[in-house]
């Protein structure tokens, strides 16, 4: 079965930086569009980035264009997002997820928390 | 970028009504619409694609509808379990995705 599992997450102070990781299994994971997707406590979703399969594009909200950076590593199934300059509304529980064919979101993993806080 | 526009904020409803929520979009998306829910602690899960079919193993009581800027999520007869938070959201445009501020559906 699909399993999406996030790691990085963290307490980081303001102006600081963090590295999330998501390791993806049970699907062609170089074979999909990856999406991170974030979740401030008692929020709704926001769309953070997505990379292509092959990682030749990359999209950013404007939230966190210039301060965050997506990549992936195919031969790992491993999706990464760099995260620099964090700030007090970057907290959030961030999931990594495919993008389905049609483009919704079928599998999610269970969330990484980031906490920017000095 | 689409803006997606959700109401209510809180849907009250007592086990066994019907719920009706709504989804808009700042501009049209044809048909380009999926639903989630979401519980306290957990991820989201798709329920709807394609405005209006159910994705796999989701129950016959959540039904979809609508088409361009108009949305609604009808389930038909809440069960305990469907007290959650909805989201809708648009994929015409992807990226970016974008999502609606959420329906919160409580127990009256």
């Amino acid at each position: 079965q699909v399993q999406l599992v996030e790691s990085g997450g963290g307490v980081v102070q303001p102006g600081g930086s963090l590295r999330l990781s998501c390791v993806g299994s049970g699907f062609a994971f170089s074979s999909y569009g990856m999406h991170w997707v974030r979740q401030a406590p008692g929020k709704g979703l926001e769309w953070v980035a997505f990379i292509r399969y092959d990682g030749s594009s990359k999209y950013f909200a404007d939230s966190v264009k210039g301060r965050f950076t997506i990549s992936r590593d195919n031969s790992r199934s491993t999706l990464y997002l760099q995260m620099i300059s964090l700030r007090t509304e970057d907290t959030a529980v961030y999931y990594c997820a495919p993008m389905a064919a049609v483009g919704t979101i079928d599998f999610w993993g269970q969330g990484t928390l980031v906490t920017v806080s000095s | 970028e689409i803006e997606m526009t959700q109401s209510p904020v809180t849907l009250s409803v007592s086990p066994g009504e019907r719920a009706t929520l709504s989804c808009r979009a700042s501009q049209s998306i044809s048909n380009n619409l999926a639903w989630y829910q979401q519980k306290p602690g957990q991820a989201p899960r798709l329920l709807i694609y394609g405005a209006s079919t159910r994705a796999t193993g989701i129950p016959v009581r959540f039904s979809g509808s609508g088409s361009g800027t108009e949305f609604t999520l009808t389930i038909s007869s809440l069960q305990s379990e469907d007290f959650a938070v909805y989201y809708c959201q648009q994929y015409n445009n992807r990226p970016p995705l974008s999502f609606g501020g959420g329906t919160k559906v409580e127990i009256k």
